[in-house]
């Protein structure tokens, strides 16, 4: 069966340091993968993703991502935190139950908290 | 250009009363999602369509319906409404079901009392 892990329920980062939010998958075909960052009361904004070519995927306000097959992971990165980037980031992987329906299957979020 | 519109944002219900969520795109995207979200638990699929006139069960459906007569809308119908149902509600749209991502409606905050 498909599935997304995220391992860490909150990432704490100083500001100005570098982030990194955990991401691991297990699918049984290529993976489509996927994140998304929730801010306060909001919905769901799409930040990047990765279908296939480069393994560093370059996404929206300066995150990126680095997709691993080996170890079955998608690590969203950043260099350099900045407070407004505290929010709720979701990984998604594509659910290949069915073919072609886009159904995602998301992790359970893990909350960044970046202090001044 | 709007997206995703979901209303209302905030409703209470209770017990045994239904209601509507609507979901509205103005992008002229197939596929659209209903999905829950509650705390710790990420985003369970309710139901999803991949066109108009077409719908089906996701992971979590039951208490729920779901209707796709035009491409631009697709209402979630909450029969029954059960304390298990509170939970925040979005709505999604994708322009395919292969490699793009989602647009999401800014949510329904759901309590049933």
């Amino acid at each position: 069966a498909q599935s997304v892990a995220q391992p860490e329920d909150q990432v704490n980062v100083a500001e100005g340091n570098p982030l990194t939010v955990k991401c691991t998958y297990s699918v049984s075909g290529n993976p489509y993968l996927f994140w998304y960052v929730q801010y306060p009361n909001r919905g769901l904004q799409f930040l990047l993703k990765y279908i296939t070519g480069d393994n560093l995927v370059k996404g929206s306000y300066g995150f990126e991502a680095e997709f691993n097959k080996s170890q079955t992971s998608f690590h969203l990165k950043k260099p350099s935190a900045l407070v407004s980037d505290s929010a709720l980031y979701f990984c998604a992987v594509r659910d290949y139950g069915s073919s072609n329906t886009g159904k995602l299957i998301f992790g359970q979020g893990t909350t960044l908290q970046v202090k001044p | 250009n709007a997206g995703v519109t979901q209303t209302p944002k905030f409703r209470i219900l209770k017990i045994g009363q239904s209601m509507t969520l609507q979901c509205t795109q103005d992008m002229n995207h197939n596929y659209m999602y209903w999905y829950r979200q509650d705390p710790g638990m990420g985003l369970k699929l309710i139901y999803y369509s991949v066109g108009a006139g077409i719908t089906d069960k996701g992971e979590v459906p039951n208490g729920y319906n779901v209707s796709r007569s035009t491409t631009e809308d697709f209402p979630l119908r909450l029969e029954l409404a059960a304390p298990s149902q509170t939970s925040v509600y979005f709505c999604a749209s994708s322009l395919s079901g292969t490699d793009y991502g989602y647009t999401f409606g800014s949510g329904t905050r759901l309590t049933v009392v």
